[in-house]
């Protein structure tokens, strides 16, 4: 079966710019997660959803990041306006259902440079 | 309370020989301990993971040490290989509801020749 998808893979911008990656995960999974990991890092979750509704967005900092999830399927996370210490590597993951120690699965990454 | 503490932060390992990753949690309400390998341009994906109510785990040449009393765990990676060489993240989860990992901050492995 095809893996997470993460496009692009690479972004460098300017701060205060805006940028917005996409994911595609593996398909039925109903789950989808978006992590931030800088570097030295472990992830950090930003966002959950359960097909297209809100799980947890706790971590989320809403003044400039947002995402969606309309269709239940692929997801969007959007920066507007990014600052520098948002370079990081932003990571999709999807898991098959919410409850239950089901696996993630995690794309490879997006990696973002604010210049 | 909800940080998991990771050590080393680098480890340097010759080949054959024993790599050891330790971590360490305060929260008591998390129940399930993955262990995930990362290797560069690539994202995290599952190694090994435990429940606290089993002491150790075993899968080929990779074992998570339990101990709960102590809320620490290992991994344990025997006959270590150049192909090993990775970052390796200790995570927590509290509750059977959800998937919110909290990730320790990561071991870079590496495994000389």
């Amino acid at each position: 079966e095809a893996g997470v998808a993460q496009s692009p893979r690479y972004k460098i911008i300017e701060k205060r710019q805006s940028v917005a990656f996409w994911c595609n995960p593996i398909s039925g999974h109903a789950t989808l997660y978006w992590y931030q990991q800088i570097l030295g890092q472990g992830p950090k979750l930003l966002i959950q959803f359960q097909n297209n509704g809100v799980v947890d967005d706790s971590q989320l900092p809403k003044d400039r990041f947002s995402a969606e999830r309309l269709k239940g399927v692929d997801s969007t996370l959007k920066i507007q306006p990014a600052k520098l210490e948002d370079s990081a590597v932003y990571l999709c993951a999807s898991s098959a259902r919410l409850a239950g120690p089901y696996e993630q699965y995690f794309g490879p990454g997006t990696r973002l440079t604010v210049t | 309370q909800q940080q998991v503490k990771q050590s080393p932060q680098s480890l340097i390992v010759q080949k054959g020989g024993i790599s050891i990753i330790n971590c360490a949690y305060e929260n008591t309400a998390f129940d399930y301990f993955p262990w995930y390998q990362q290797f560069p341009g690539k994202g995290p994906a599952l190694l090994i993971a435990i429940r606290p109510d089993v002491s150790e785990k075993k899968e080929g040449r990779f074992t998570i040490s339990f101990n709960k009393s102590a809320k620490q765990f290992s991994l344990h990676i025997m006959d270590s290989q150049p192909g090993d060489s990775a970052t390796y993240f200790c995570a927590a989860r509290a509750g059977n509801y959800g998937q919110n990992f909290v990730f320790g901050p990561g071991t870079r492995l590496s495994v000389l020749p």
